[in-house]
This record gives C-alpha cells, sequence and structure tokens, in this order.
C-alpha cells in the first residue's frame, strides 16, 4: 500500500538525549514537510524540503534538525537544544504545486521526562 | 506568509449541513485555499482546495468569495463522524522561481456534531 509511515509511535526519552523521528513516505513525492503539535493547538511548521539534499526552515526550526538524503525519507533530529520536545510530531509529503494535497503519516508522540 | 482567521469552535446537530467560514484578506493571485481536517490523536486529512471557481467532491464543497478574500466549507449533512479540528489553510509559493511550496497551519475550527 502507498502512504506515509511514522515511527515509532510513541517514543520516551530522557532531558538532554537527542532523539531521531523516522518518516518515510512510498509514494513518489518530492516535497516532506515536519510539524509539531501541543494539546489543542494547530500545526506549526519546523522544516520543510521540496527536492532531495535540500530544505528550509520553517516557524519554530530552533532545537531540530533534518536531513533528505533520499526522496523517501526526512529524519527529524530533536536535539537537546531544544527547551520543550514534548510534543506530537507529524510527518506530510506531497508533490510539488500549489495545487497538490499532503499526505500525513500518523504522529509520533515524544515525551521527554 | 498570507495568513487565514477561522472561528475557534462551531456546533452542528447530526443530519443538518454546517458551514465552516474562513477569512483571507491577504490572500495572493495565486494562492489556493486548501481544507484540511483532523481528528484526535491522529494526522490531518485532506478535505478539499479550489482557487477560484467552487469546488465539490464526495467529502465536502468548497464556496469561494467573488473577490477570494473569504471562502466557507459545507458539509452537506453532518455526521458524528464528521467531529473534527478543520483547517483553512493558503498553499504559500516562496522561493526563487516561486520553487518552495510551504504548507502553514493555523489554529482551526473545532466542529462539534450533536446526535
Amino acid at each position: 500500500d502507498g502512504g506515509i509511515t511514522q515511527s515509532p509511535k510513541y517514543l520516551f526519552r530522557k532531558e538532554g538525549q537527542n532523539v531521531t523521528l523516522s518518516c518515510e513516505q512510498n509514494l513518489n513525492h518530492d516535497a516532506m514537510y515536519w510539524y509539531r503539535q501541543d494539546p489543542g493547538q494547530g500545526l506549526r511548521l519546523i522544516y520543510y524540503s521540496q527536492i532531495v539534499n535540500d530544505f528550509q526552515k520553517g516557524d519554530i526550526a530552533e532545537g531540530y534538525s533534518v536531513s533528505r538524503e533520499k526522496k523517501e525519507s526526512f529524519p527529524l533530529t530533536v536535539t537537546s537544544a531544544q527547551k520543550n520536545p514534548t510534543a506530537f510530531y507529524l510527518c506530510a509529503s506531497s508533490y510539488r504545486g500549489a495545487a497538490t494535497e499532503a499526505f500525513f503519516g500518523q504522529g509520533t508522540r515524544l515525551t521527554v521526562v | 506568509d498570507a495568513k487565514t482567521t477561522q472561528p475557534n469552535s462551531m456546533e452542528s446537530n447530526e443530519e443538518e449541513p454546517v458551514h465552516l467560514p474562513c477569512n483571507h484578506s491577504t490572500i495572493s493571485g495565486t494562492d489556493y485555499i486548501h481544507w484540511y481536517r483532523q481528528l484526535p490523536s491522529q494526522g490531518p486529512e485532506y478535505v478539499i482546495h479550489g482557487l477560484t471557481s467552487n469546488v465539490n467532491n464526495r467529502m465536502a464543497s468548497l464556496a469561494i468569495a467573488e473577490d477570494r478574500k473569504s471562502s466557507t466549507l459545507i458539509l452537506h449533512r453532518a455526521t458524528l463522524r464528521d467531529a473534527a479540528v478543520y483547517y483553512c489553510i493558503l498553499r504559500d509559493v516562496s522561493g526563487s522561481g516561486g520553487s518552495n511550496y510551504k504548507l502553514t497551519f493555523g489554529k482551526g475550527t473545532l466542529l462539534t456534531v450533536n446526535p
């Protein structure tokens, strides 16, 4: 089945540790996105990538890093510099263009203790 | 970035039509209007999008004002499964040559459907 997969669904980490969230898609989409969602809030854009080996900062990139070495994959690393990392993280992909729909993964809920 | 404004919440009764409004007064001529919805603890799902003309699909209809400064998502007969947060967003074109297509969400409208 074609789709976008995030893993794991739940993740627990100790404060001060870096953690990498996985996002894989087999939809042949060029563009991929990472969002953060806090309770009762909307989605905030962290990073996005339009093409392999290229990515741009979104609205809240501080404390996060990404890579785009393959078209299918766009992992997000939450670094120890992120002051409030506990949140629900969502990955999305789409074809490039303003008229294209985006497909979302089911999200990873990260809890830092 | 072009911004959208939506009511925080709306309430509807099952099997009645629902009209979800969205204001986007700073929309540019090439911005598409997209709607997504999100169920609790799930990723958003695409609902519909349009540019200038009204659009219909199996899920909903999208009515776009003539000046494009507002739009309305119409659910023709609300069901309990339609209870969700609905996001109205503008597909933003930026970067050199218009090559970067950001996808920026606001806070959306929480739709409650009463049985």
